[in-house]
């Protein structure tokens, strides 16, 4: 069974320091993989995704995400944390296997960015 | 583009009564998720289209819930009567699925509060 967790419920890092938001899956076959984010009373906005090829995607707002098969991981990283990164982040992954279209979803890691 | 288009915003009713909530996706998407999100359950597909047609419904909770595309710009779903612990936020979300893999694209989302 597809599966994703996202082992921190919460992540606090003081602003200008690196951040990483973590992300491990369970699929059969290859993952395509998600990384969402939510600010409060808004929708979900993408990211960034893996699909094939290299494995350090780049993506909105200065995200990147390292895809690590080896490891099963998919953590979300930025250099330099804003403030304004504060956010719900959602990974989410697909079987490429599997015909079924739905993303299975993480539940969450609320990040939060300190002045 | 203006994006995947939700209404109402907010939506305030008694239990008992009936609750229809609408979407309009991305023009050209032919894809169509509805979601719930609550602080206890977190993220919950709970129905999806493709080309219109119903694909997966196994999310939707009970047969209070029910959920419609008459074409491809308009999807409705219908929580018919509505009870207090339907209160949660309801997203809807589009894709253009390529036959590979797709990103979904999130509406602003729908506050529901069933009193």
């Amino acid at each position: 069974a597809q599966s994703v967790a996202q082992p921190e419920d919460q992540v606090n890092v003081a602003e200008g320091n690196p951040l990483t938001v973590k992300c491990t899956y369970s699929v059969s076959g290859n993952p395509y993989l998600f990384w969402y984010v939510q600010y409060p009373n808004r929708g979900l906005q993408f990211l960034l995704k893996y699909i094939t090829g290299d494995n350090l995607v780049k993506g909105s707002y200065g995200f990147e995400a390292e895809f690590n098969k080896s490891q099963t991981s998919f953590h979300l990283k930025k250099p330099s944390a804003l403030v304004s990164d504060s956010a719900l982040y959602f990974c989410a992954v697909r079987d490429i296997e599997d015909s079924n279209y739905q993303l299975i979803w993480g539940a969450g890691t609320k990040l939060i960015i300190k002045p | 583009d203006a994006g995947v288009i939700q209404s109402p915003r907010h939506e305030v009713t008694e239990m008992g009564q009936e609750v229809t909530l609408r979407c309009k996706p991305i023009s050209g998407h032919n894809s169509l998720f509805w979601y719930r999100q609550t602080m206890m359950r977190g993220l919950e597909l709970l129905i999806y289209f493709n080309n219109n047609v119903p694909i997966d419904d196994s999310g939707m909770p009970e047969d209070r819930f029910s959920a419609k595309m008459p074409n491809a710009s308009f999807s409705t779903l219908k929580i018919q009567p509505s009870e207090p612990r339907d209160s949660a936020v309801y997203f809807c979300a589009s894709s253009l699925w390529s036959g590979s893999t797709d990103t979904q694209y999130f509406g602003p989302g729908t506050r529901l509060t069933v009193l």
